[in-house]
């Protein structure tokens, strides 16, 4: 166990619906990462946030909307998917740092299968 | 933008026998250059890290080494054992951005 978890593993969704992805680390950490894993393509960084402030946002579509309420929980907000979205959705999390500096090492979850239909 | 080329993305050994997979960078302002390992249905975990002021590191059977002027950094896994059967990524950063390569799959033969 990387100390990093991730609810629900699975999730069916039909394009109209919306679900919550959630990520819980019980590391101490202060940054915490979505990113998305699909068939032969390289894992996309989606979201940043370090010390709860979203430093990074890879260009997403705003049917994807991220919220971490505190340092230790990340939140997915998904509503009206493509199918082309089904991927495995991984939270990351790291020691973080007040300033831009060298990323630090990453532990990643388990992950989300996505399917959406 | 960064680019990270990695290969091959399939790799079968002899168990016993040594795996290197390579990867190269486009930006040479990265810094720091980690290798995960993902096994199936786990998410990615570091096996092995380096930064660019460092040219090799080496722990027990896993080694990385990094040439910052061509560009290109490789893991190397000795005395390959069945567990070493998984999916290894490269990734180059600087910052906070972070560009993974596609993957390695690499099969450990008995």
């Amino acid at each position: 166990e990387t100390g990093v978890t991730q609810t629900p593993r699975h999730l069916v969704m039909g394009m109209t619906n919306k679900k919550s992805l959630k990520c819980e680390q019980h590391l101490g950490h202060n940054a915490m990462y979505w990113y998305k894993q699909s068939a032969k393509k390289p894992l996309e960084l989606m979201f940043v946030y370090n010390f709860k402030e979203q430093t990074e946002n890879n260009s997403v579509p705003s049917r994807f909307s991220p919220e971490c309420p505190n340092s230790s929980h990340l939140f997915l907000h998904l509503h009206t998917l493509q199918p082309e979205d089904s991927a495995l959705y991984l939270c990351a999390s790291s020691q973080g740092r007040l300033a831009r500096g060298l990323l630090d090492t990453q532990y990643f979850g388990p992950g989300t299968r996505l399917t959406v239909l | 933008g960064e680019n990270v080329e990695q290969h091959p993305s399939t790799l079968s050994v002899q168990e016993g026998d040594s795996a290197v997979i390579k990867c190269t960078y486009s930006d040479s302002a990265s810094n720091y250059f980690p290798w995960y390992k993902q096994e199936l249905g786990k998410g990615p975990q570091l096996i092995i890290d380096i930064r660019s002021n460092v040219g090799e590191k080496k722990d027990q059977r896993i080694a990385v080494t990094l040439n910052k002027t061509a560009k290109h950094f490789s893991l190397h896994i000795t005395e390959t054992q069945p567990e070493d059967s998984a999916v290894y990524f490269c990734a180059a950063s600087k910052g906070d951005k972070i560009i993974f390569g596609k993957g390695t799959r690499l099969h450990i033969l008995p």
